[in-house]
């Protein structure tokens, strides 16, 4: 079974700083998706990345995918309060099943 | 494009009663996946569907079970609820016409067993 291990579970941060999370596996993913998750919602779809060593930004969030894809990367720069939210990574296992990491909470204080 | 939408979005249901949820896939969407999401487990797939087909299930007992519509329409049972069962329940739909496997997911059913 595939795992995706994502890190840091837990970020509190202020207005302005930059941050990175990580989600790590062992495994090859044909591709990996970042999603962004309210309270009480569904999971928003940030970014996919297929090709290893691929890099994407999207306004202040950067996205990279491994050589080797099995791991990525999310760095946001300037953080704001209303980055706040649940960031998911998941990767593609086939057959139209997605192995999720557990998440990583983040509040940005003003 | 209208989103992924699902119904109902609460419920509130006891123990040993069967539930029904139902998920509408992006226009020409023709494959479903379904998830629940629990505080202690994450996100766990539990099936998905392509062209009224189960292709793929996760590990999850026979009292989780599903079925697909031929307008890509799903719909996921549960019976025998246990506590814990309660969970939001995901869909999610994607596109065959991408090489890859990129998921747009609906905002939920909160199901809540007593």
């Amino acid at each position: 079974t595939q795992l995706l291990e994502q890190s840091p579970q837990f970020l509190s941060i202020q207005e302005g700083e930059n941050l990175t999370v990580y989600c790590n596996s062992s495994s090859v993913f044909s591709s990996l998706q970042w999603y962004r998750q309210e309270p009480g919602e569904g999971p928003v779809l940030l970014v996919t990345v297929v090709t290893g060593g691929e890099v994407k930004k999207l306004k202040r969030l950067t996205f990279q995918f491994g050589d080797a894809r099995k791991d990525s990367s999310l760095h946001i720069t300037a953080a704001q309060p209303g980055d706040t939210g649940l960031y998911l990574c998941a990767g593609d296992q086939g057959g139209g099943k997605l192995i999720f990491g557990q998440g990583t909470e983040l509040s940005v204080k003003p | 494009k209208a989103g992924v939408t699902q119904t109902p979005r609460y419920l509130i249901k006891t123990r040993g009663q069967q539930v029904t949820l139902s998920c509408s896939p992006i226009s020409g969407h023709r494959s479903v996946s379904w998830y629940q999401q629990t505080p202690g487990q994450g996100l766990q797939f539990l099936f998905e569907y392509f062209s009224e087909t189960q292709r793929n299930k996760g590990n999850f007992p026979g009292r989780f079970s599903g079925r697909q519509f031929s307008n890509s329409r799903s719909e996921m049972n549960v019976s025998t609820l246990e506590l814990g069962d309660s969970a939001l329940y995901l869909c999610a739909s994607s596109s065959t016409g991408v090489p890859y496997n990129e998921q747009f997911f609906g905002p939920g059913t909160r199901l809540t067993v007593l």
